[in-house]
């Protein structure tokens, strides 16, 4: 079945970085967008950018251009997000999520979520 | 950037009862929208893509309709695992965004 599995939880220090990976199996890796979101405790769902893992382009969603990096290696079908300069307001649970496309755009399915604290 | 507001924030009904909840665009979406169901410590899951079209594995109680810029999820006749939150969510111009989120609560 078409799986997305994280890696495991982080905690770091503010001004530190965090890279989370999403290793992708049940499907061909290359064929569609791998996407990250995040969710605070007790709050909504923020899409942070996404990847395109056959030609490595990507795109990000203004408030994170300059501190999110989204790579992959194909050999293994992982997708990786790295955030940097990190701060309180960074505590989340941190998806990734395949990019799917109808007529609209969508996500399926969701990684199981990787906590990430940020605390001194 | 499109902003979707869903309503109400949240809603107390009982199993059995029929729920609708409400997705408003700012502007049009024609018909590209998708819902999700979150529950506690769990990843969302898609229901509904396309604004009508269930997901795979989805059951029937769960219908999506709309158009535009008003979109309602209804849920036929609430069973106890129903009870969770649901987000919708658009893709415009490259960017994703998502409602609030209706938290569907036991009566």
């Amino acid at each position: 079945q078409v799986q997305l599995v994280q890696s495991g939880a982080e905690v770091k220090k503010p001004g530190a970085s965090v890279k989370v990976s999403c290793k992708a199996s049940g499907y061909t890796f290359t064929g569609y967008d791998i996407n990250w979101l995040r969710q605070a405790t007790g709050q909504g769902l923020e899409w942070m950018g996404w990847m395109n893992p056959n030609s490595g382009n990507t795109g990000y969603a203004q408030k994170f251009q300059g501190r999110v990096t989204i790579t992959r290696d194909t050999s293994i079908s992982t997708a990786y997000m790295e955030l940097s300069s990190l701060r309180s307001e960074d505590t989340a649970v941190y998806y990734c999520a395949r990019g799917v496309h109808t007529n609209s755009w969508y996500f399926d399915p969701w990684g199981q979520g990787t906590l990430v604290t940020v605390s001194s | 950037e499109i902003v979707l507001t869903q309503s109400p924030a949240t809603l107390s009904l009982s199993p059995g009862e029929r729920a609708t909840l409400s997705c408003r665009a700012s502007q049009s979406l024609s018909s590209y929208l998708a819902w999700y169901q979150q529950k506690p410590g769990q990843a969302p899951r898609l229901l509904i893509y396309d604004a009508s079209n269930r997901a795979t594995g989805i059951p029937a109680r769960f219908s999506g309709s709309g158009s535009g810029t008003d979109f309602t999820l209804t849920i036929s006749s609430l069973e106890p695992e129903d009870f969770a939150v649901y987000y919708c969510q658009q893709r415009s111009n490259w960017l994703y965004t998502f409602g609030q989120g209706t938290k569907l609560e036991i009566k």
